[in-house]
């Protein structure tokens, strides 16, 4: 079983949708958590990351974190066809630089 | 300013070659990762470089992966006696301290895709 858990999609919406996004991870000495977002034949770019549990929001972004659960969402509102891309959850212990990644979600906006 | 570079973006070879691939981190980044993304997957750590030094290479899968970083800024991934199991996008991302990713953002360069014929 991987530490960190995501469906792959894909995931198709039509635009101004709000998409959800999801993975459960498995470490309880995750601390950190990441949400990357990786266009074709490109690396990932981080979008936000959280401290343990609670929300945090930049823009139409939203990552949420459920400690109790291993839980972790980014909601996109207004999704756009920029969007389009994978979306890679990732998780690290305190003080680690060792990233554990999802299998990446595949994200369509569609007009 | 520039971002993480990797050199070349494409590598073919044959089963059982010797290849290198490269990677120039964001000037002034004291740390280095390098990470390998198969198809369809999440990218997996391989080994993380503080300065000069491995810090940790516990990602390594065997004996044929092996990583330098002499100057403590460029670093060279090396693989020997190349499979087809090792055909992935092997990326590198760099960060300011390596101090822990809260406050210490990886930068990823864009990969290189490596194809064992």
């Amino acid at each position: 079983q991987k530490e960190v858990e995501q469906d792959p999609g894909p995931l198709s919406v039509p635009e101004g949708a709000i998409v959800s996004l999801n993975c459960t991870y498995s470490n309880s000495a995750f601390q950190y958590f990441m949400w990357y977002r990786q266009y074709s034949r490109k690396g990932p770019e981080l979008l936000m990351y959280t401290y343990s549990s609670g929300n945090k929001e930049d823009g139409r972004f939203t990552a949420q974190v459920d400690k109790s659960s291993k839980y972790i969402s980014l909601f996109i509102r207004d999704s756009q066809p920029s969007d389009s891309a994978t979306y890679l959850c990732a998780a690290v212990t305190g003080g680690g630089n060792k990233l554990t990644f999802g299998t990446g979600t595949q994200l369509k906006v569609e007009l | 300013g520039a971002g993480v570079s990797q050199t070349p973006s494409n590598k073919v070879t044959e089963k059982g070659k010797y290849v290198e691939l490269r990677c120039d981190p964001i000037s002034g980044h004291t740390a280095l990762y390098w990470y390998r993304q198969s198809l369809g997957q999440g990218p997996e750590f391989l080994i993380y470089f503080q300065g000069t030094g491995a810090a940790d290479d516990s990602g390594l899968p065997n004996d044929r992966f092996f990583a330098v970083r002499p100057e403590g800024s460029v670093s060279t991934l090396k693989i020997q006696r190349t499979e087809r199991g090792d055909s992935a996008v092997y990326l590198c991302a760099s960060s300011l301290r390596g101090q822990g990713v809260g406050t210490d953002t990886q930068y990823f360069g864009p990969g290189t895709r490596l194809t064992v014929l």
